[in-house]
């Protein structure tokens, strides 16, 4: 079983500085990482699949990278919007599955 | 656009069946590629997979999960559903439904919220 672990769970920062978040495998999933980002009282909402492409709408401030076992994602210049948390989220293509981090919670400083 | 909502009840007795339909609007839910998934989150937790069906009927589910669920799809009505037998308090959550393309979890319903009591 995969096991997935990001970090920090919490991270206050002020609005219009970068940040990035960390998430990491238990073992080798190639690519195969999406990044979601959840508001309170919203259902998620997909950032990034493939590890590094950004899905339909979402600005160009968001960034992901990694391959393996290590995956960050990074938000240039902080808007108001988008404290909120964030969960990286291994999926297999066969047997479908998919396996989640326990979040990372974004905070104003 | 695709937009998906969830119904059902919010509050089920612990050890009965919880019941929950997903409506798929915009889009059809018999599309080639597009499977349709249920996903739990327990008050205050992080998200765990439940379980996915595709319009031939084809369903996968999450391993630790997978003797207490069934889930279903009615091409006709354009709806699949889910259903958890023996519902404990560890099953209270908010639900929620969603299409996946290709691994994508691209459209999500906004969540129904379960309550079981005892």
């Amino acid at each position: 079983e995969i096991v997935m672990t990001q970090s920090p769970a919490t991270l206050s920062v002020s609005p219009g500085e970068r940040v990035t978040l960390s998430c990491r495998a238990s073992q080798s999933i190639g690519s195969q990482l999406a990044w979601y980002k959840q508001k309170p009282g919203q259902a998620p909402r997909l950032l990034i699949y493939g590890a590094s492409a950004r899905a339909t709408g979402i600005p160009a401030r968001f960034s992901g990278s990694g391959s393996g076992t290590a995956f960050t994602l990074t938000i240039g210049s902080l808007q108001s919007e988008d404290f909120a948390v964030y969960y990286c989220q291994h999926y297999n293509n066969w047997p479908i599955m998919y396996t989640f981090g326990q979040g990372t919670k974004l905070e104003i400083k | 656009q695709v937009h998906l909502q969830e119904s059902g009840p919010g509050l089920v007795q612990a050890s009965e069946t919880l019941s929950l339909l997903c409506t798929v609007s915009g889009g059809s839910i018999s599309t080639t590629g597009h499977h349709w998934g249920w996903f739990r989150q327990p008050p205050g937790k992080g998200l765990e997979w439940i379980g996915n069906v595709y319009y031939n009927g084809n369903t996968y589910y999450n391993p630790s999960l997978k003797s207490q669920v069934t889930i279903s799809v009615d091409t006709s009505k354009n709806q699949f559903s889910l259903n958890l037998r023996s519902v404990t308090a560890a099953d209270t959550a908010v639900y929620y439904c969603a299409r996946d393309l290709l691994r994508k979890l691209d459209s999500w319903g906004p969540g129904a919220q379960v309550t079981v009591s005892s």
